[in-house]
């Protein structure tokens, strides 16, 4: 079955890097859009990026346009989210996701990894 | 790209029905039918329990349905059960981008 494992969160100072993992098993991961979206604490999902199944579109919110990139190994089946410029509202669970089809909904979803930014 | 709105909270006895809405724009749910609700328990990841505005995935029950009308989607939970006891978030594409509601919690009376 479709398994997704996050990995690479922890704490941060603000103005610091992380670069989150997913790997990605139990599917034929080149032929599917990876999502990240994230959970601040004690508030809603919010969307983060997407990056198309060949890793040749990447697309963010804007709140991190410029300070995170997406991107993916499809020889590794893992999708990364690699983070700078971190700030305090950066703090949240972050989850990646796989797509069901363009467009649509995350039919499945990892256990997600902590981010902490704070001083 | 900012939040749909959904209520903050919805209540149904057990055994009957409870509609949550999702209002957006013609950017994003008035302008695809690319709407997804989600259910999520505490500490859990979401799950997905609506795609394309209508569609269910595999296991999801009968019980759970959606619709839309313009600018705002539904999500109705009927035979209502204790397990639905949680929180629902809609979704809609934005045309290139992704946006999520503001999270509904659902109670069973």
């Amino acid at each position: 079955q479709v398994q997704l494992v996050e990995s690479g969160g922890g704490v941060v100072q603000p103005g610091g890097s992380l670069r989150l993992s997913c790997a990605a098993s139990g599917f034929t991961f080149s032929d599917y859009g990876m999502h990240w979206v994230r959970l601040p604490p004690g508030k809603g999902l919010e969307w983060v990026a997407v990056v198309s199944p060949l890793g040749t579109s990447q697309v963010y919110v804007d709140s991190v346009k410029g300070r995170f990139t997406i991107s993916r190994d499809n020889s590794k089946n893992t999708v990364y989210l690699q983070m700078t410029s971190l700030r305090p509202e950066d703090t949240a669970l972050y989850y990646c996701a796989k797509e069901v089809g363009d467009f649509t909904g995350l039919n499945d979803w990892g256990q997600g990894t902590m981010v902490i930014v704070s001083s | 790209q900012s939040a749909l709105t959904q209520p903050p909270s919805a209540s149904g006895s057990l055994g009957q029905s409870v509609t949550i809405s999702c209002t957006g724009t013609s950017s994003d749910v008035g302008g695809y039918n690319y709407v997804s609700w989600y259910q999520q328990h505490p500490g859990k990841a979401p799950k997905l329990i609506i795609y394309d505005v209508t569609k269910r995935p595999s296991g999801v029950p009968d019980r759970f349905s959606g619709s839309k009308s313009g600018n705002t989607a539904s999500l109705t939970v009927s035979g209502l059960q204790a397990e639905d006891e949680t929180d629902y978030y809609c979704s809609s594409y934005a045309g290139r981008t992704y946006v999520f509601g503001t999270a509904t919690k659902v109670t069973v009376l």
